[in-house]
């Protein structure tokens, strides 16, 4: 029950390109920027996309992050088998206190 | 090079306190916010709390609002997280993670992460 909704499997073939999305609401990705992460097995996430398409320094640009209205993808062009991960978007949320919340994770596997 | 190293986990039972700490290094500590992060074994992420630079704000997930407290030590480029009441289902791996743009808590770019600290929470 996550405020983001991703879905929970993605999958392509190498070369290919897949999106994973992110479906939010007018307090959260209405209103402020998205990011995503990237989480290999056993190793803590890594910053992938910020403040909805730029990419920190190092990270390849087969990566590309977009928004609209309420919603965001992650596309992966080039896929290739250490793309194979759970890719997380996340945003501010400014409902009540306000709060950081993140979608439930989308496993992509590289066939 | 940045380094943020997690200490203080461990099993506690349930109703008891711990306290974990971030030692950070390798960036102007006092010019970013700073945030933790928790993944409970085989699940997502959850946001737990944020601290902005100067300790002058600070928000809560829902989840731990009034058990747990964040906060910062600027002198000795450390973060905190006291952590009352604990339950089962606080049981995690948490994460200190460092706000990548600016000073303020209210966004989630983090731009480096520790390496994680369980805390298991069981009778």
């Amino acid at each position: 029950q996550s405020v983001l909704t991703q879905p929970p499997s993605a999958s392509g073939t190498p070369g290919q390109r897949v999106t994973i999305s992110c479906s939010g609401s007018s307090s959260n990705i209405g209103s402020n920027t998205v990011n995503w992460y990237q989480q290999l097995p056993g190793t803590a996430p890594k910053l992938l996309i910020y403040s909805n398409n730029q990419r920190p320094s190092g990270v390849p640009d087969r990566f590309s992050g977009s928004k609209s209205g309420t919603s965001a993808s992650l596309a992966i062009s080039g896929l290739q088998s250490e793309d194979e991960a759970v890719y997380y978007c996340a945003a501010w949320d400014d409902s009540l206190n306000g709060s950081g919340v993140f979608g439930g994770g989308t496993k992509l596997t590289v066939l | 090079e940045v380094q943020l190293v997690e200490s203080g986990g461990g099993l506690v039972q349930p109703g008891r306190s711990l306290r974990l700490s971030c030692a950070a290094s390798g960036f102007t500590f006092d010019d970013y916010a700073m945030h933790w992060v928790r993944q409970a074994p085989g699940k997502g992420l959850e946001w737990v709390s944020g601290i902005s630079w100067n300790s002058g704000s600070t928000g809560y997930a829902d989840s731990v609002k009034g058990r747990f407290t964040i906060s910062r030590d600027n002198a000795k480029n450390s973060l905190y997280l006291q952590m009352n009441s604990l339950r089962a289902e606080d049981t995690a791996f948490y994460y200190c993670a460092k706000g990548r743009g600016s000073g303020h808590y209210q966004s989630l770019d983090f731009d480096y992460w520790g390496q994680g600290t369980l805390v298991t929470v069981s009778s």
